[in-house]
Formats: structure tokens, C-alpha cells, sequence
């Protein structure tokens, strides 16, 4: 059974800082891993997929990296704003055992960024 | 940007009743899905849909839950007999195929009381 794992559960940083999110999943027969943000109380909003081949993937000031032989991802955001407050699920996607895709999240990351 | 669209995004209901949270996926997505997380536990699968039938369910989806696609563009979960413990944000996601990523709705959050 896949199990994603998230550290640190929560992180603060004065703005303008470079952070790390991390991300662990159990099973490396995974289809895509998907990072998503979550604002209190709202919907996940997708900011990243990474294939299972692909190594990383860019969007403005997000960077999330894939190992999958090593069951890791990270999430690296530059120059870090107010704005980017919120809590980062990772996510793994992988074929169940009934031949369809279905995504496991991790617990999340609560990220707070001080102005 | 398409979007699935989620309804109502609140709702309240007394336990024992019945509710239906409704979504519209995105129009030229083939795989539909509703996930739900409770206050301050993981977001969790519930159960996945595809070519007009169930695909996969989870162990939380037993007989009290049933989804359907009823006119080619809504997906609909309907709870019977509702619990406390099934109040929970409850997301509806698509996707275009498997291993292109999900879009998920903002969300119904569903209170019992």
C-alpha cells in the first residue's frame, strides 16, 4: 500500500527566502507525482505534474524534482511572498490493482511566510 | 482554463437525510473521481469512474454512497442516511487519461449535524 509522507508539517520563513518542501512515497510504480496547494478551507489547486520519466518540471517560481528510484520529490520555491502562504500536498499516482489511476496524498506541508 | 465546477459549495444537513453533491468535469475528460478530506486528516479516495461505471471504490464507500452520471456532463454523489462523521470537504476531480494529472473542484463542504 502506498504511503506519501510530507516533512516538515509545518515552516515558516520571512519573505524573500528560498524554501524546500519535502515529499516520501513507499512504492517508486508510481504513473506522475502532482503538487498541489491548498488555501484554508478551499479547493486543491494543481501547481505541478511530473511524469514518472521526467526528472523535473519548472512554473514561474516553483521547481518540484521526481526520484523515483528513491521514492522522493521535493518543491522548491524561490523568493518566497506573502502570498505563497498556504499548505503544499504532494501526491502520487499509481495503478491500483483494479487497472485504473488513483492519486494518495501526503499529510501536507503548512507553509507560513512572514512579511 | 477549463475547471470543474462543484455544487452547492456549502452544504448543511440534519443526520438521516439524504444529499447529493453535484460537479461538472471538464467537457472532453473520460475519468471522474470524488475524493474527501476531514477537517484536518488527509485527502482520501473514495471512488473512480469510468465509461459510464464504477472502476475502483474505496472501503469508505460502502452501500450509503452511490454516484452517478445522469445526462453526459454532471457527476453526482449521493449520500444516503447521512452520518456526523461524513462531514468532510468533498472534492470531485477528472482527468483526460490515465497519467495526465487530475483538475479538482473547489469543493462542497458537507456539515452534519
Amino acid at each position: 500500500k502506498q504511503e506519501v509522507t510530507q516533512i516538515p508539517a509545518a515552516l515558516s520563513v520571512p519573505e524573500g527566502e528560498n524554501l524546500v518542501l519535502n515529499c516520501s512515497f513507499t512504492d517508486s510504480a508510481i504513473y506522475n507525482l502532482q503538487w498541489f496547494r491548498q488555501d484554508p478551507g478551499k479547493g486543491l489547486t494543481s501547481l505541478l505534474l511530473i511524469q514518472s520519466s521526467q526528472r523535473e518540471q519548472t512554473s514561474g517560481r516553483l521547481n518540484a524534482s521526481l526520484d523515483k528510484s528513491s521514492g522522493r520529490s521535493t518543491l522548491y520555491i524561490a523568493a518566497s511572498q506573502p502570498g505563497d502562504s498556504a499548505t503544499y500536498l504532494c501526491a502520487v499516482s499509481g495503478l491500483s490493482n483494479f487497472g485504473n489511476e488513483k492519486l494518495t496524498f501526503g499529510t501536507g506541508t503548512r507553509l507560513t511566510i512572514i512579511p | 482554463e477549463p475547471e470543474v465546477t462543484q455544487t452547492p459549495s456549502h452544504q448543511v444537513t440534519q443526520m438521516g437525510q439524504e444529499v447529493i453533491l453535484r460537479c461538472v468535469p471538464i467537457s472532453n475528460h473520460l475519468y471522474f473521481y470524488w475524493y474527501r478530506q476531514i477537517l484536518g486528516q488527509k485527502v482520501e479516495f473514495l471512488v473512480s469512474f469510468y465509461n459510464n461505471e464504477i472502476s475502483e471504490k474505496s472501503e469508505i464507500f460502502d452501500d450509503q454512497f452511490s454516484v452517478e452520471r445522469p445526462d453526459g456532463s454532471n457527476f453526482t454523489l449521493k449520500i444516503r442516511s447521512t452520518k456526523l462523521e461524513d462531514s468532510a470537504m468533498y472534492f470531485c476531480a477528472s482527468s483526460e487519461s490515465d497519467g495526465w494529472g487530475y483538475t479538482f473542484g473547489s469543493g462542497t463542504r458537507l456539515t452534519v449535524v
